[in-house]
C-alpha cells in the first residue's frame, strides 16, 4: 500500500532553534496535512495544503506542498517549549489512486530543552 | 462547544472479551472514522462510516466492528478475535467524506486500551 517517509524520527533541540521535518510519498498527492499531537491527546491540525508549490503559515509555523507533489515540509521557527509533542504528516493520493483515505507519516517527536 | 467525544478515556480488556469505545460528535458532520495508533508508528485506519447506517472497512479492520445508527455516533467493538488489542485509538470526523472534497479531518482525544 502507499507509505509517507516522514524524517527525522525524533529531534531533540534547544529552545529558540528553528526545526525542520519533511515527508515524502513515492506517489503524487493532492492534499497534505501537518498535525500535532501531545501526549495522551488527539492530533491537532495544524496546516492544510491542497496545491503543488503552496507555502502556508500559522504563527511561527510554515509548511509547504511540494512541486513534485511527492512531499512537504515543515518549519517551526524560534522553538519554544511548548512546541514538544508529535508532528505527524498526512497525506491523500490524487487522480485514480484517491480513495479518500488519508496516509499518515510516522511522526517526528519533538523535545525542546529550555 | 462543539467537537467530538470519546469515552473512556482508559479502558482493560480480559482475555475473551468484547469491549465498546465510544464516539459522539457534535459538529454535524457526515463523516467519522477510526484510527489506531501504536507508539512509533503512523494511523491507521480501522473503519470509517461516509453517511448514518453505511460503512466500509479500513486497512485493518479484522477483530473490530462498528455500528452508525445515528449521524452523531460511531461506536468501535474491539471483539476477542482481535489478538493484538493493545493501542491508543482515535476517533476522527469529517464535514463530508474526503474522496470528494478535501475536508479537514478533526480527532477526538483518543482512548488508550490495555489487555489485563
Amino acid at each position: 500500500g502507499q507509505q509517507l517517509n516522514q524524517s527525522p524520527q525524533s529531534m531533540f533541540i534547544q529552545e529558540g532553534e528553528d526545526v525542520s521535518m519533511n515527508c515524502t510519498s513515492s506517489s503524487i498527492f493532492n492534499t497534505w496535512l501537518w498535525y500535532k499531537q501531545e501526549p495522551g491527546e488527539g492530533p491537532v491540525l495544524l496546516i492544510a495544503l491542497y496545491k503543488a508549490g503552496e507555502l502556508t503559515s500559522n504563527g511561527r509555523l510554515t509548511a509547504q506542498f511540494g512541486i513534485t507533489r511527492k512531499d512537504s515540509f515543515l518549519n517551526i521557527s524560534a522553538s519554544i517549549p511548548s512546541d514538544v509533542g508529535i508532528y505527524f504528516c498526512a497525506g491523500q493520493a490524487g487522480g485514480s489512486s484517491n480513495t479518500g483515505k488519508l496516509i499518515f507519516g510516522q511522526g517526528t517527536t519533538l523535545q525542546v530543552k529550555p | 462547544d462543539g467537537g467530538i467525544t470519546q469515552s473512556p478515556k482508559y479502558l482493560f480488556r480480559k482475555e475473551g472479551q468484547n469491549v465498546t469505545l465510544s464516539c459522539e460528535q457534535n459538529l454535524n458532520h457526515d463523516a467519522m472514522y477510526w484510527y489506531r495508533q501504536d507508539p512509533g508508528q503512523g494511523l491507521r485506519l480501522i473503519y470509517y462510516s461516509q453517511i448514518v447506517n453505511d460503512f466500509q472497512k479500513g486497512d485493518i479492520a479484522e477483530g473490530y466492528s462498528v455500528s452508525r445508527e445515528k449521524k452523531e455516533s460511531f461506536p468501535l467493538t474491539v471483539t476477542s478475535a482481535q489478538k493484538n488489542p493493545t493501542a491508543f485509538y482515535l476517533c476522527a470526523s469529517s464535514m463530508k467524506y474526503r474522496k470528494t472534497t478535501n475536508e479537514k479531518l478533526f480527532f477526538g482525544s483518543g482512548t488508550q486500551l490495555s489487555v489485563l
